[in-house]
């Protein structure tokens, strides 16, 4: 059980254009999933949290025009990046808490491996 | 805000014998600490959490303790094997589940055979 799956796992995308992940939990509901960004050889960064049917909490320094989110349900959480540039590589991770389970645990997606060109 | 140390970039442990994985913190202690194993290109994957008012939790080869006057928590893995190798991150949740979590940079653990 907890599986959350993203899409793509890999995308390579030229410089101006966006890019759209998604995240969905399989088998449970998630009323909040989280997005996370990993440069190489660093820890997990916090993007935002993502709450189904209401507006995205942007960490500081995330700028929400550009990395937009939507919870349409509670299963599927998108992060798209818009007008990316080079310096948005990333891998970029999603994941869900079971909101059912009362437990404080997150439950991650395989990562999205974004090159922009 | 938190700051989360792990000992060390990298540690080289032989096969069969315990390893030992060490997670600080500078500032309040977290309602939850806890453990994940990361593999390369992979999102990390949950092991253990351990609450405030505990000292110790317990899953099959993995150990954690959890000393708030210390600040810290440590990890081990007894018995350990081959495929146990990844980096293992230390987390940190200061909402009680509401929020996201901070992470430490992880240690890369090594067993060799």
């Amino acid at each position: 059980g907890a599986v959350v799956s993203q899409h793509p796992s890999r995308v390579i995308c030229k410089s101006g254009t966006s890019v759209k992940i998604e995240c969905r939990s399989l088998d449970f509901q998630a009323t909040t999933m989280f997005w996370y960004r990993q440069f190489p050889k660093q820890s997990l960064m916090l993007m935002a949290t993502s709450n189904e049917g209401s507006k995205a909490t942007y960490e500081q320094g995330v700028e929400k025009d550009k990395f937009l989110i939507n919870h349409a349900s509670l299963t599927l959480s998108t992060l798209t990046v818009t007008s990316a540039h080079p310096e948005d590589s990333s891998f970029y991770i999603c994941s869900a808490r079971d909101r059912t389970s009362g437990g404080s645990e997150q439950y991650f997606g395989p990562g999205t491996r974004l090159t922009v060109t | 805000s938190q700051k989360i140390e792990q000992n060390s970039e990298a540690l080289n442990i032989q096969e069969g014998k315990t390893a030992t994985l060490t997670c600080n913190y500078t500032n309040y202690s977290p309602a939850y600490l806890q453990w994940y194993r990361q593999d390369p290109g992979r999102g990390p994957v949950f092991l253990l959490l351990i609450r405030e008012n505990e000292k110790e939790k317990r899953k099959e080869r993995l150990k954690v303790t959890f000393d708030t006057t210390l600040k810290q928590s440590l990890f081990h893995i007894t018995a350990s094997q081959p495929a146990d190798s990844a980096t293992y991150l230390c987390a940190l949740d200061e909402g009680g589940g509401a929020d996201g979590l901070t992470f430490g940079k992880g240690t890369h653990l090594i067993i060799q055979p």
